[in-house]
């Protein structure tokens, strides 16, 4: 595996269900991140994790919860989840975070329906 | 607040050249990104500018102005396979990145 992967791709839960998205990346960076992406809407970032501390979380409902184990995985836990929760997650990582220069790669994402 | 805007959505012919143009505000400036993203796919990066100028990557060019708030992403040589949504990032004083909400480019035959 290479770069940056995510599990399960697609993803269809009712609002009372709890389900786990996963991400791994393999390329031996530092820091990680959580996005959603909304049609027509900018990314928002929800979490970022620099060495696996949780440095920024942007205003998140609780009914998200992060779990970063090490450095390579990176984990959100779902529960009680609304329809406007329906958007693309996206995982995403960089060499380190809190400072400039460094790109981030991305996810493929994955497609989840609040239904 | 923070704002970054580009258009929504933009049309080319192949073989021609666009230039899609993005404006920021934003508290503090570390950096402004181009990302490409394919539909169903994740953004791949494409340019990075933290200095006045323009910075060329074969047929992708990247122009920022921070006195402006103002950068621009310029495609030559179009081809169908550039087809995608171009995102926006502009990096902020507390290095996070603040993004627009992407433009869509649609090249015709």
């Amino acid at each position: 595996e290479t770069g940056v992967t995510q599990t399960p791709r697609h993803l269809v839960m009712g609002m009372t269900n709890k389900k786990s998205l996963k991400c791994e990346q393999h390329l031996g960076h530092n820091a990680m991140y959580w996005y959603k992406q909304s049609a027509k809407k900018p990314l928002e970032l929800m979490f970022v994790y620099s060495l696996e501390e949780r440095v920024e979380n942007n205003s998140v409902p609780s009914r998200f919860s992060p779990e970063c184990p090490n450095s390579s995985h990176l984990f959100l836990h779902l529960h009680t989840l609304q329809p406007e929760d329906s958007a693309l997650y996206l995982c995403a990582s960089s060499q380190e975070a809190g400072t400039g220069g460094y790109e981030q790669y991305f996810g493929p994402g994955t497609r989840l329906t609040v239904t | 607040g923070q704002n970054i805007d580009q258009p929504t959505e933009m049309t080319a012919t192949e073989g021609a050249i666009v230039q899609i143009n993005c404006t920021y505000q934003t508290s503090g400036f570390n950096g402004l990104f181009w990302y490409q993203q394919h539909a169903g796919e994740a953004p791949t990066f494409l340019s990075y500018n933290v200095l006045d100028g323009l910075e060329e990557k074969g047929r992708f060019s990247s122009f920022l102005s921070r006195s402006k708030g103002y950068s621009y992403l310029l495609l030559k040589e179009l081809q169908m396979k550039d087809s995608a949504s171009y995102l926006c990032a502009v990096m902020d004083s507390n290095y996070q990145l603040i993004w627009g909400a992407g433009t869509k480019l649609i090249i015709k035959p």
